[in-house]
């Protein structure tokens, strides 16, 4: 069984700061990783897919980068607004036959105050 | 944009009702799955979809739970009979294609409570 755990559960911060987290899965078997945001009552947004050693993405002020061989990726997100309070979910698209299948971490809950 | 649409966003049953929740995947999308969430847990896989049969299911979606594509844009959930550790929020997504890099979108959910 694939397991995905993320880090830190929740997080509290003030406007402003830079703040990161962590994803990790197990480095075998590993196709992709995918980072989602997701606001209550909303879809999960897509941020970034990620599939090589290395890989860095970024979009405005949230960055990602992966590390398959060690089997982590890491979300950055600079200069925090109120509106990146979000839980920020990852998931790892397993290589093999799954066509597909995402099996997620339990998510980060950002909270960032005025 | 694009996106995928679900209903209802919330569907109360009771124990042993069969309940569909409705998915309009994104149009031009081949690859769709079903997802949920219990309360306090993991988003955890039900099924995925592709050429209008299973590809892919895991343990949960058992012989109570199915799936369909009627007419070419909407793609359903069926529960048989509800239980209720069936109480979720269940999510549609879909993607172009299967493969490196692809994306998938996911709809806002349908929050099933059972009774």
């Amino acid at each position: 069984i694939l397991n995905v755990e993320q880090s830190p559960q929740s997080l509290h911060v003030q406007e402003g700061d830079s703040t990161n987290f962590t994803c990790s899965f197990p480095s075998s078997n590993f196709y992709a990783l995918h980072w989602y945001r997701w606001e209550t009552a909303k879809s999960p947004e897509a941020l970034f897919v990620m599939t090589l050693n290395g890989d860095e993405k970024k979009k405005g002020r949230i960055s990602a980068t992966l590390n398959t061989k060690e089997g982590y990726s890491y979300l950055y997100i600079k200069g925090s607004q109120p509106e990146d309070s979000a839980t920020y979910l990852c998931a790892i698209e397993a290589g093999g036959t799954s066509y597909g299948k995402l099996t997620f971490g339990q998510g980060t809950i950002l909270t960032v105050h005025p | 944009e694009p996106e995928v649409t679900q209903t209802p966003s919330h569907q109360v049953t009771q124990m042993g009702q069969e309940v569909i929740l409705r998915c309009v995947p994104i149009s031009n999308h081949l690859y769709f799955y079903w997802y949920r969430q219990i309360l306090g847990q993991k988003v955890e896989f039900l099924v995925s979809f592709y050429n209008n049969e299973i590809s892919e299911k895991s343990e949960i979606f058992d012989d109570q739970f199915s799936v369909e594509r009627p007419d070419g844009s909407n793609f359903t959930l069926k529960i048989r009979s509800t239980k209720l550790e069936d109480s979720a929020m269940y999510f549609c997504a879909s993607r172009v294609l299967a493969g490196v890099g692809n994306e998938q979108f996911f709809g806002p959910g349908t929050r099933l409570t059972v009774l």
